[in-house]
């Protein structure tokens, strides 16, 4: 059972339109990462959120940690072609504790 | 340049015949580990390390080996590999577990 689960698990949508991806689990977080991945690449971080209902941006993306510290979304706005790859989350359960649970993945193509 | 090296990137073998995949960083973290990544199941942790000489088990650790003699390095072993180890497996190394992981470029593994 995935502590962590990503939803959807694919999606595919047109250069412009916006989008919208779920990181969920019953247990609460003391951290969440986003991290985005390239074909043949490591992931790379892409943000970390700390505070219940903490939101932020990063250019077209907007990132937020829900109240309850157990779930998260990324969106991303007027979606291009190069937001393609695979979004991973990825959850620090309690403070000090040096696991990193990371969430099943979505895999995002951007059509041009 | 910080970064986080894999060898080999691609390897093919036969099962049963032992193996190691080397892992090393510049950056002087103390936290290591290994993930393996499979479709639909995101990065699953196999082992970690938070310093030298210490190592622990991750989620998925059976058919593995690390260990930890210097900082810098954290190979992975496989003593007798079966074919449920072909896998994308990636290295990875931060400050601290619940911190930003920085990961190698993976090395992809054929089990045959």
């Amino acid at each position: 059972t995935q502590l962590l689960e990503q939803s959807p698990q694919f999606l595919s949508i047109q250069e412009g339109e916006n989008l919208t991806v779920y990181c969920n689990s019953s247990s609460v977080f003391s951290s969440l990462q986003w991290y985005r991945q390239e074909p043949g690449e490591g992931p790379v971080l892409l943000v970390t959120v700390v505070t219940g209902g903490e939101v932020k941006k990063l250019k077209r993306l907007t990132f937020q940690f829900g109240d309850a510290r157990k779930d998260s979304s990324l969106h991303i706005t007027a979606a291009q072609p190069g937001d393609t790859g695979l979004y991973l989350c990825a959850g620090s359960l309690n403070f000090g504790n040096e696991k990193l649970t990371f969430g099943t993945g979505t895999r995002l193509t951007i059509i041009p | 340049e910080a970064q986080v090296t894999q060898n080999p990137r691609y390897l093919i073998t036969v099962t049963g015949k032992k193996l190691t995949v080397t892992c090393s960083q510049n950056m002087n973290h103390e936290y290591m580990s290994w993930y393996r990544q499979d479709p639909g199941l995101g990065l699953r942790q196999i082992y970690y390390s938070m310093n030298v000489e210490v190592t622990d088990k991750g989620d998925v650790p059976e058919g593995y080996k690390v260990s930890r003699k210097e900082k810098r390095n954290f190979p992975l072993i496989l003593e007798s590999p079966s074919p449920n180890q072909t896998s994308l497996y990636f290295c990875a190394s931060s400050f601290r577990g619940y911190n930003e992981q920085f990961f190698g470029p993976g090395t992809r593994l054929t089990v045959l």
